[in-house]
């Protein structure tokens, strides 16, 4: 069975701050996927990433990048000099191959003070 | 999200009502999916769809069905709605790289 820990449920940062949001997970094949999601107040469900597990190298997108760590079954993300705009719940989440159904982490809500 | 629609976008019922809920998408995918996500429990999979007249339980299908008769259109029923059922409910498809969400469906149950 697959598993997704987001141990972070709430983060609130004062504009500018760096934050660094955690996940972890749990699955037994070789091959799986991870994602992140977005959700913004208005409730829409907006896709970030995706990492294949052959692909260990670190991302970066503007003020977002991104940690894979198989060693550690960790897919951790950080915003750089955070925003108001940033303000959303974040969903970590692990699809295996073939039929990609998507496990959710519980999300983590961060607020960026102005 | 203006591949994947949803209808409708509210809806109120009452204890052991009946409803269905529309998802359609436009862009001739295989893969759709039903999700219900509750406070701090993310995002749950109902069931889901790899095709044309399939359908598979997903983590939590209990007191829901699903058909699939065409391939642009995923339904979700609710033969007779529990309070517990309470939700937001988002519709998927896979699109060959990620999960694509339409704008949910804000269901509550009284």
């Amino acid at each position: 069975a697959q598993k997704v820990t987001q141990a972070q449920t709430e983060i609130s940062v004062v504009e500018k701050e760096d934050v660094t949001l955690d996940c972890v997970y749990e699955t037994r094949d070789t091959t799986y996927y991870l994602f992140w999601y977005k959700q913004p107040p208005s409730g829409e469900l907006v896709f970030l990433i995706r990492r294949n597990s052959f692909d260990e190298q670190n991302e970066i997108s503007g003020r977002y990048s991104w940690n894979f760590q198989k060693s550690t079954s960790s897919f951790n993300f950080t915003i750089t000099a955070s925003q108001v705009v940033d303000s959303a719940v974040y969903f970590c989440a692990l699809s295996e191959a073939g039929d990609y159904k998507l496990s959710f982490g519980a999300g983590t809500t961060v607020t960026v003070r102005a | 999200n203006a591949g994947v629609t949803q209808t409708p976008k509210f809806r109120v019922l009452k204890t052991g009502q009946s409803m269905t809920l529309l998802c359609a998408q436009d862009m001739n995918h295989e893969y759709m999916y039903w999700y219900r996500q509750d406070p701090g429990m993310g995002l749950r999979l109902i069931h889901y769809s790899v095709g044309e007249g399939t359908t598979a339980k997903g983590e939590v299908p209990d007191g829901y069905n699903v058909s699939r008769l065409k391939k642009q259109n995923f339904l979700l029923g609710l033969e007779s709605a529990a309070p517990s059922q309470t939700s937001v409910y988002f519709c998927a498809i896979w699109s060959g790289y990620e999960q694509y969400f339409g704008p949910g469906t804000r269901l509550t149950v009284t």
